[in-house]
């Protein structure tokens, strides 16, 4: 059974800061990856979806990486903003069919002015 | 998302209940979800379908029973409402291969 972690729970930096978000995977046969941001009480909104394939995925000043063989994925943001603050979910699939996403339990960030 | 609507945002129900969620997409996508997003335990599958009539049980399945009669709607139903169904639950659709997923606003459901 698939399990995803993420490390760490929370975290908390001051503004302007580059920082990386942890994620890992217990079984490598994986099909994607995808990181999502959530905010208090709303949806889970999608950031960066990595193919198997893929070694990484960039969006504006996110940059995710995929270490398939090692299970391994890393959410990096640069010169973060406190607009930043969410939480962020890593979820993996599994196959390429029905078959759902597994979650990890997130990482709850907070970015000081 | 606008792809992906679900009713009703916010609902209280008292605990023996019949209650029913719906997700409604406009993406023609395969694949539906219900998930539900409690603290300490993240989200977790409750059921999915993977076409009209085709439904499968998830990790949490117990206690809720869906149906998906055309490919845009996919209902999920909490027979007798209690307690522990006191959730957050999201709605997720994706196509086939190397889609990603896209997740309803959620209901917020509590049983009292």
């Amino acid at each position: 059974k698939q399990e995803v972690t993420q490390i760490p729970a929370a975290l908390s930096v001051p503004e302007g800061e580059n920082l990386v978000l942890n994620c890992s995977f217990t079984d490598s046969a994986i099909y994607n990856l995808q990181w999502f941001r959530q905010d208090p009480g709303k949806g889970l909104t999608s950031l960066l979806l990595i193919q198997s394939s893929q070694r990484e995925q960039t969006s504006g000043r996110l940059n995710a990486s995929l270490d398939k063989s090692s299970g391994r994925s890393t959410l990096y943001i640069a010169a973060s903003q406190p607009g930043d603050s969410a939480t962020y979910l890593c979820a993996v699939r599994s196959g390429g069919g029905a078959d759902g996403l597994t979650f990890g339990k997130g990482t709850h960030l907070i970015i000081q002015p | 998302d606008a792809g992906i609507t679900q009713s009703p945002r916010h609902k209280v129900t008292e605990t023996g209940t019949p209650v029913t969620l719906r997700c409604h997409q406009t993406e023609n996508h395969r694949y539906m979800y219900w998930y539900r997003q409690d603290p300490g335990h993240g989200l977790r599958l409750i059921h999915y379908s993977y076409g009209v009539k085709d439904t499968d049980k998830g990790e949490v399945s117990d206690g809720y029973s869906v149906s998906r009669s055309k490919t845009e709607d996919f209902l999920l139903t909490l027979e007798s409402a209690t307690s522990s169904q006191t959730s957050v639950y999201f709605c997720a659709i994706t196509g086939t291969g190397g889609d990603g997923y896209t997740f309803g606003s959620g209901t917020r459901l509590t049983v009292v």
